[in-house]
């Protein structure tokens, strides 16, 4: 199985401010990944598709980039309602597999 | 409107069994894969089981030979048979279009004595 190991798990930071998640995956995946806002007791929503391609919809404050094992998801500037876990997700192949999240907190 | 909606949840006994269904409208059913992803309380997300358009089928490995998924095209309906069921099985257990695009709102499975 492919695992991806996502950093920070958490992460304080102040409306304005620019925020950078990392996922790295345990063998090449190509563009196989995805990334996910979750909201408290809210459903998952898609941000980013392809590694790079913003879903339509989602501001373009939000962008993702990488290829291969190492992938990167920017807010360049952090709003209010972007407080939140983000995840990442490979499929690549089956099983499908999710990063173990990072909370954005209010610093 | 694109729209999925779960149900079938519920609390069941360790070994005991539950069937969730998860209808779909406002698109073309039959021209997508289909996932079932679950959350446990407070965790992350876990992808359990897909299905594609040619009933081709797939599972996470602790779930696999208890768990069948299947759909019905023509009920524009997505299922999943849980058996033997477990503890750690206790979720959200969410479907899913296609490349998780859109999601259902979950249906709660308590696996408890």
């Amino acid at each position: 199985d492919i695992q991806m190991t996502q950093s920070p798990s958490a992460m304080s930071a102040s409306v304005g401010d620019r925020v950078t998640i990392t996922c790295r995956a345990s063998q090449g995946i190509s563009n196989y990944l995805a990334w996910f806002q979750q909201k408290p007791g809210k459903v998952p929503k898609r941000l980013i598709y392809a590694a790079s391609s913003l879903q339509s919809g989602v501001p373009s404050r939000f962008s993702g980039s990488g290829s291969g094992t190492e992938f990167t998801l920017t807010i360049s500037s952090l709003q209010p309602e972007d407080f939140a876990t983000y995840y990442c997700l490979q499929h690549k192949s089956y099983p499908w597999t999710f990063g173990q999240g990072t909370k954005v907190e209010v610093k | 409107e694109v729209q999925l909606v779960e149900s079938g949840g519920g609390l069941v006994q360790p070994g005991g069994s539950l069937r969730l269904s998860c209808a779909a409208s406002g698109f073309t059913f039959s021209s997508h894969d289909m996932h079932w992803v679950r959350q446990t309380k407070g965790k992350g997300l876990e992808w359990v089981s897909a299905i594609g358009t040619a009933g081709d089928t797939y599972y996470l490995g602790s779930v696999k030979g208890r768990f069948t998924i299947s759909r019905e095209n023509a009920k524009k309906s997505l299922y999943l048979q849980m058996n033997s069921l477990r503890a750690g099985d206790t979720a959200v257990y969410y479907c899913a279009r296609s490349y998780l695009d859109v999601w259902g709102r979950g249906t709660t499975v308590i696996v408890s004595s």
